[in-house]
């Protein structure tokens, strides 16, 4: 069962145009969630994040909407630049029966091609 | 900050030999630290997790295993690979924010 769901596994987009990456998840759980950028044989880095009690959240180029009804994620990059071509990964995470948020859940990774 | 050092960078090991992959953390102390693995096409599955020295939880049943024998230093080890545990692995630490490593890109022949 698969709780954190990126459904497109690529997006292509023009250098200057707008990107957005969707994710959706299942658990109502979730309450902090997370994106990260992984290039090639290189480990993910972490980009932005959203806590459950915002429904924005932005830093410079990059913006994360969270629809908590819908239980949907997007990120958005504007305006996309060719170095933003890497993979996207979504991940969430809920507290435990201890009340710590102990481990994340990630999607299976949206890659995005900004061209020149 | 915190910095996960991973290695090797690539292996390529034959089916039926053992494995192991060591990863140490620095900057922090008590951290909780993971493996993943990303498979080919695929995103990324986690596989172990420890919350402290010796304290290990499997996420999915597997050829694998993991150790905290020290409290940054996380090693992932197989007894005989199979094919199947071809992917790229990586060790990341921290919860809210995770660091990861540079990655393990590991090749069953």
């Amino acid at each position: 069962d698969q709780q954190v769901k990126q459904n497109s596994p690529s997006l292509s987009v023009q250098e200057g145009r707008i990107s957005i990456l969707n994710c959706d998840y299942t658990n109502s759980m979730f309450d902090y969630f997370l994106w990260y950028k992984k290039y090639p044989a290189e480990g993910p880095t972490f980009l932005i994040s959203i806590s459950s009690i915002k429904d924005k959240n932005e830093d410079g180029r990059f913006t994360v909407f969270l629809n908590k009804s819908a239980k949907h994620l997007s990120l958005h990059i504007v305006p996309s630049q060719p170095g933003d071509s890497a993979v996207y990964f979504c991940a969430a995470s809920g507290k435990n029966s201890g009340g710590s948020n102990y481990k994340l859940t990630f999607g299976k990774g949206t890659l995005l091609t900004v061209n020149p | 900050s915190q910095t996960i050092h991973q290695w090797p960078a690539t292996l390529v090991q034959p089916v039926g030999s053992p494995l192991s992959l060591e990863c140490t953390v620095e900057g922090t102390s008590n951290p909780n630290l993971y493996w993943y693995r990303q498979a080919a096409g695929r995103g990324l599955q986690l596989l172990f997790y420890s919350v402290g020295i010796g304290q290990i939880s499997s996420e999915v049943p597997q050829n694998l295993s993991a150790s905290r024998p020290q409290d940054r230093q996380f090693i992932l080890s197989s007894k005989k690979l199979l094919l199947s545990d071809s992917g790229f692995y990586l060790c990341a630490s921290g919860t809210s924010r995770s660091t990861f490593g540079s990655g393990t890109r590991l090749t069953v022949v």
